[in-house]
């Protein structure tokens, strides 16, 4: 069974914090991705990352950068933490192959981030 | 520019009925499409996909439907549980892995006892 954890459920950070959260997957997924979710919004994607060290911008970068030193963990950090990042962020995995299966993407539990 | 859309925000619907929910897209390079379901302060988990050479998958109660003329797929469940409540994605995918999926902004549906 594929796991991706994350590192908090919930998450109260005053605004001007520098926050950090961490995405852990177990199925050696070569792919990474972090998502943003709001009401009416959907699912945007803020990052993701092909291979370790390797990063891509996604739909609203502005404001985040993420790191990924191993495979298995893709970091999102919000540098200066603002009231419109209050959000329900999503980490996301999936694997390479020739099989469609590789296009299914995986999803953590979320992380509920409140900025005040 | 949304290249998968979601027209309807919400859908309610009696228990034992049938639930539909749409799905449009632009991309016709589009090749596999997704059904995520997600209940509130959980992440999604995937449903059920199909790939671009065929028109139709079934699922137990779920099926998706595809039609690449119009660019429109549907979700389909039979007969609908109150258990279904919840936000339903699509999602589409034009290459492998590592090509993000795009998503929609979801539908939710409510099933009524």
């Amino acid at each position: 069974d594929v796991k991706v954890t994350q590192s908090s459920r919930y998450l109260v950070k005053r605004t001007g914090e520098k926050v950090f959260l961490e995405c852990v997957q177990d199925m050696d997924h070569e792919n990474m991705f972090w998502y943003r979710q709001d009401p009416g919004l959907g699912l945007r994607l803020i990052y993701f990352s092909y291979d370790v060290k390797m990063k891509e911008k996604g739909d609203i970068p502005e404001g985040y950068s993420v790191s990924r030193e191993k495979k298995e963990r893709f970091s999102l950090i919000l540098e200066s933490a603002s009231t419109n990042q209050t959000s329900m962020y999503l980490c996301a995995s999936s694997s390479d192959g020739d099989s469609h299966r590789g296009y299914e993407q995986y999803f953590g539990p979320g992380t509920r981030l409140t900025v005040t | 520019d949304q290249q998968v859309k979601q027209n309807s925000p919400s859908l309610s619907v009696q228990e034992g009925r049938i639930s539909i929910l749409n799905c449009d897209y632009t991309n016709s390079m589009f090749d596999y499409f997704l059904w995520y379901k997600k209940y509130p302060a959980e992440g999604p988990t995937f449903l059920i996909s199909i790939s671009s050479i065929k028109d139709k998958n079934e699922d137990g109660r779920f099926t998706v439907f595809l039609n690449k003329s119009a660019k429109h797929l549907s979700l389909h469940i039979v007969p609908s549980q109150p258990g279904d409540s919840a936000v339903y994605f699509c999602a589409a995918s034009r290459g492998a892995g590592n090509t993000p999926l795009v998503f929609g902004k979801g539908t939710r549906l409510s099933v009524i006892a």
